[in-house]
């Protein structure tokens, strides 16, 4: 968990805004995730990243967009068009050398739209 | 593409007791199978995960079975303690290039 940071921890969105959750890690590793969590809710996939400019959707791609400009970082933007929005939300990295290994979570972002 | 459940959905044990957590999937490509502990408002810790190409792995209390024919794999802990109690989620996933696929969770209560 250490080296995979997420700011910030708690963010309110007016309706009709766009707002950017950061995620940043020092790990080196070379794949990234996003997930949407509800109360009470399992993991949801957003988006997910195996290298840099290289992205794909997830189970729930609509109204979020991704970027990976840099390997160490992955930000999300939630869009006006994403209607429901308040949850929590985890980014998470992997190392990716030829076998899958464990995730590492960010501590996640609580958004609210207001 | 990979299809993982969990049951039960809830799980409550006397301290001290054990208690059995059972994920099945899907996708017979899956090779590696982690587990993750989430305590409120908190992120997903992993506790313990497996490979396919090992039937059985212990720590400490925790412990995770794989049947790689019947798809499916298990997590247990013995002599459970009130910090155990938690949300615990499963995974699987295949080889390179593929994103994970989570359960939907079990909420362990343990009760003193």
């Amino acid at each position: 968990d250490g080296g995979i940071t997420q700011s910030p921890k708690y963010l309110f969105r007016k309706e009709g805004q766009n707002v950017t959750l950061s995620c940043e890690q020092n790990l080196n590793h070379d794949a990234m995730y996003w997930y949407r969590q509800d109360p009470g809710q399992g993991l949801r996939l957003i988006y997910y990243s195996q290298i840099v400019n290289d992205f794909q959707k997830g189970d729930i791609a609509e109204g979020y967009s991704v970027s990976r400009e840099k390997k160490e970082s992955f930000p999300l933007t939630v869009t006006s068009a994403q209607k429901n929005p308040t949850a929590f939300y985890l980014c998470a990295s992997s190392i990716d050398r030829g076998i899958a290994n464990e995730q590492f979570f960010g501590p996640g972002t609580r958004l609210t739209v207001l | 593409g990979e299809n993982v459940e969990q049951h039960p959905s809830t799980l409550s044990v006397q301290e001290g007791d054990s208690a059995v957590i059972k994920c099945t999937y899907s996708d017979s490509a899956s090779n590696y199978f982690p587990w993750y502990k989430q305590e409120l408002g908190k992120r997903p810790q992993l506790i313990i995960d497996i490979r396919s190409n090992v039937g059985e792995k212990k720590d400490q209390r925790i412990a995770v079975t794989l049947n790689k024919t019947a798809k499916h794999f298990s997590l247990h802990i013995t002599e459970t303690q009130p910090e155990d109690s938690a949300v615990y989620f499963c995974a699987a996933r295949t080889s390179y290039g593929q994103n994970f696929v989570f359960g939907p969770g079990t909420r362990l209560s343990v009760l003193p």
